[in-house]
């Protein structure tokens, strides 16, 4: 079994909907981070979470520790926001999800 | 990420020449993580750095790759005679630590081409 399971793994949006990507986890972590990645881009953290919830702007982090399981949600979904959108735990070491490709059409 | 920095950002090899990639951490971090992008692949963990110590190194080839951390001074991952499969995208983050907050900060990148 794959320490980290992320999915899905493409998923296309009509600018305004509401996006779910999700992020389920085996192993123990000290904190997990929701990382955007843009075409031929560096990699941004967007948040990191140990516990609960955080939000900023259109987006929304969650994480469940017992359920080992994190959600990144985009509210009112723009084109601008079209990237591949990464799960990474800390735990011993740092550990990838394979990444959700995000397409926001107009 | 302005303070994970990264040299060079883009580099080009020739097959059998050596590969040098630099990071330097946040100021006040004292641990590092490298890992590469593949085209058209996700992001693989390579290896984990304190100063002076490897902490893992499971996702790391086990030849031509080496990976450094001195106490005064970047971290450096080294390819020695590089192949085109080499070709990818080599990212680094830094932590203050174990046992801290799980702050991460991620740099840009280098962009290794093995012609």
């Amino acid at each position: 079994k794959n320490e980290v399971e992320q999915s899905p793994q493409n998923l296309t949006a009509q600018e305004g909907e509401f996006i779910t990507i999700n992020c389920s986890y085996s192993v123990g972590i000290s904190a997990l981070h929701w990382l955007q990645q843009h075409p031929g881009g560096g990699i941004v953290s967007l948040f990191m979470l140990s516990s609960g919830k955080k939000k900023h702007g259109r987006l929304i982090a969650t994480i469940n520790i017992q359920e080992k399981h994190s959600s990144l949600h985009i509210t009112a979904s723009h084109p601008r926001d079209s990237a591949v959108y990464i799960c990474a735990l800390l735990s011993y070491k740092l550990i990838f999800g394979t990444g959700t490709r995000l397409q926001v059409f107009p | 990420n302005a303070g994970v920095m990264q040299n060079p950002r883009h580099l080009v090899r020739r097959r059998g020449q050596e590969a040098r990639l630099r990071c330097s951490p946040m100021k006040g971090h004292s641990h590092v993580y490298w890992y590469r992008q593949l085209p058209e692949e996700g992001l693989k963990f390579m290896v984990y750095l304190q100063k002076e110590n490897i902490i893992d190194e499971s996702g790391m080839p086990k030849e031509r790759f080496s990976a450094e951390f001195p106490k005064e001074g970047p971290s450096i991952l080294r390819i020695q005679q590089v192949v085109r499969g080499d070709s990818a995208a080599y990212f680094c983050a830094s932590s203050p630590g174990q046992g801290g907050t799980g702050e991460l900060f991620f740099g840009e990148g280098s962009r290794l081409t093995v012609l």
